[in-house]
């Protein structure tokens, strides 16, 4: 069975911050997911990790993974209010494109 | 409207009756999924589908039942609807390493 951790599981945090949310998972997979949700509303795809040592970066978010020690991480630079919402990491089941999804991460993010 | 959508947005009902989420998609994604969202759980899994006329279990399919006879469409039916079947409900659909997701019904189980 996969299990899929994150932490922290709430993150209050000052703007301007760095910050790093971490993504765990039990059994091997080669494709890792973040998403971001805000209150009220779907998932957002903000990136796709196909590969070990693969990083994307999208304005102050950054992703990594590292299939070998099954984590990945989510690096926060620089925070702004607007970055505030929760962040899910999600794991392919097995290569199979079932989804399974971490408990989220709730960042706030303060003036 | 290109993109995935669900129908209706919120829903409430009662008890023992039986109700149908609607999941449409315009890309003709081979994979669609059903998840449902609770607090203190993130996304769960229900059913999913590979393809038109294929459909397997997910983590959590007790008391749902899912049909896909057209590519496009993947409803989901709550046979008889119970207090914990309150939840948020996603549909998502994927192609490859791509994975997107309808905006979701409130389903309020009185």
């Amino acid at each position: 069975e996969l299990k899929v951790e994150q932490n922290p599981l709430f993150l209050s945090m000052q703007e301007g911050k760095n910050y790093t949310i971490y993504c765990n998972y039990s059994t091997t997979s080669d494709r890792l997911y973040w998403y971001r949700q805000d209150p009220g509303k779907s998932l957002e795809s903000l990136f796709v990790l196909l590969s070990n040592g693969a990083v994307k970066q999208e304005g102050r978010l950054m992703a990594s993974l590292d299939t070998k020690a099954r984590l990945s991480t989510l690096h926060i630079t620089a925070a702004v209010h607007d970055l505030s919402a929760t962040y899910f990491c999600a794991v392919d089941w097995g290569g199979s494109e079932k989804l399974v999804f971490g408990k989220g991460t709730k960042l706030t993010v303060n003036p | 409207d290109a993109g995935i959508t669900q129908s209706p947005r919120y829903k409430i009902t009662e008890t023992g009756r039986q109700v149908t989420l609607m999941c449409h998609q315009t890309w003709s994604h081979s994979y669609m999924f059903w998840y449902r969202q609770d607090l203190g759980h993130g996304l769960r899994l229900i059913y999913y589908s590979a393809a038109a006329d294929i459909t397997d279990k997910g983590e959590v399919p007790d008391g749902y039942v899912v049909s896909r006879s057209k590519t496009e469409n993947f409803p989901l039916t709550l046979e008889s609807a119970t207090r914990s079947q309150t939840s948020v409900y996603f549909c998502a659909s994927s192609e490859g390493a791509v994975c997107f997701f309808g905006q979701g019904t409130r389903l309020t189980v009185v």
